[in-house]
């Protein structure tokens, strides 16, 4: 059986760094072909690719966010952290973590994340 | 990034009426296009992926094909657990790109 789970503050600050866990299980990130994204959305508003880290331990980034965002993996823990500097209240969203390499077949259940002083 | 636009951005349907969604690439993506279902405080669920492959338990009435650029989602005979938002994904080139969403609304 295939879970994940994101884990992570409620509340950060303006300009503060959040950092977000996905924690998963029912498939290994050392698997060929297996991938890990990130994903939000702003209340009321569309989703938003954020980044992905593949088996391989290839990354990639959304364009208007890469100087921002960083992604990693903890195979040993079955864990994907997301990593957001700088952060502004913009980044107010629910935030996903999903697995797949080109479509996500199982998601998280979403974390909110509200940026707010 | 290749962007996906898609339309409308909400409809108004009754039950038992047949309903087509539009994502258009912005340039050629083979078949890399994928369409998830999300209801209100729930993560998006996995309708079609490559364009026309129906998902592993999704009902038959969901259906995807391809015209070059343009993607459709057609939703045969809506049913009531159908009224949700759609929303298209690119996945030809990093980055992944997803679409505005439409919202199918119960008329």
């Amino acid at each position: 059986q295939v879970t994940l789970r994101e884990s992570g503050p409620a509340l950060v600050q303006p300009t503060q760094t959040l950092t977000l866990t996905c924690t998963f299980s029912g498939f290994s990130l050392t698997t060929s072909k297996m991938s890990v994204s990130w994903i939000r959305q702003p209340p009321g508003k569309a989703l938003e690719w954020l980044a992905r880290i593949d088996w391989d331990d290839d990354k990639y980034y959304s364009t208007s966010l890469k100087t921002n965002v960083t992604i990693s993996k903890d195979t040993s823990k079955n864990e994907v952290v997301l990593t957001m500097t700088n952060v502004d209240p913009v980044d107010t969203a629910t935030y996903y973590c999903a697995r797949g390499l080109r479509w996500y077949d199982y998601w998280g259940q979403g974390t909110l994340v509200t940026v707010s002083s | 990034d290749i962007q996906v636009t898609q339309s409308p951005s909400s409809l108004s349907a009754s039950v038992g009426d047949t309903v087509t969604i539009t994502c258009r690439a912005s340039q050629s993506i083979n078949d890399y296009l994928n369409w998830y279902q999300q209801k209100p405080r729930k993560a998006p669920n996995l309708l079609i992926y490559g364009g026309s492959n129906l998902q592993s338990g999704v009902p038959s009435r969901f259906s995807g094909r391809r015209s070059g650029t343009d993607f459709t989602l057609t939703i045969s005979s809506l049913q009531p657990e159908d009224f949700a938002t759609y929303y298209c994904q690119q996945s030809y080139t990093s980055p992944w790109t997803f679409g505005q969403g439409t919202k199918v609304e119960i008329k």
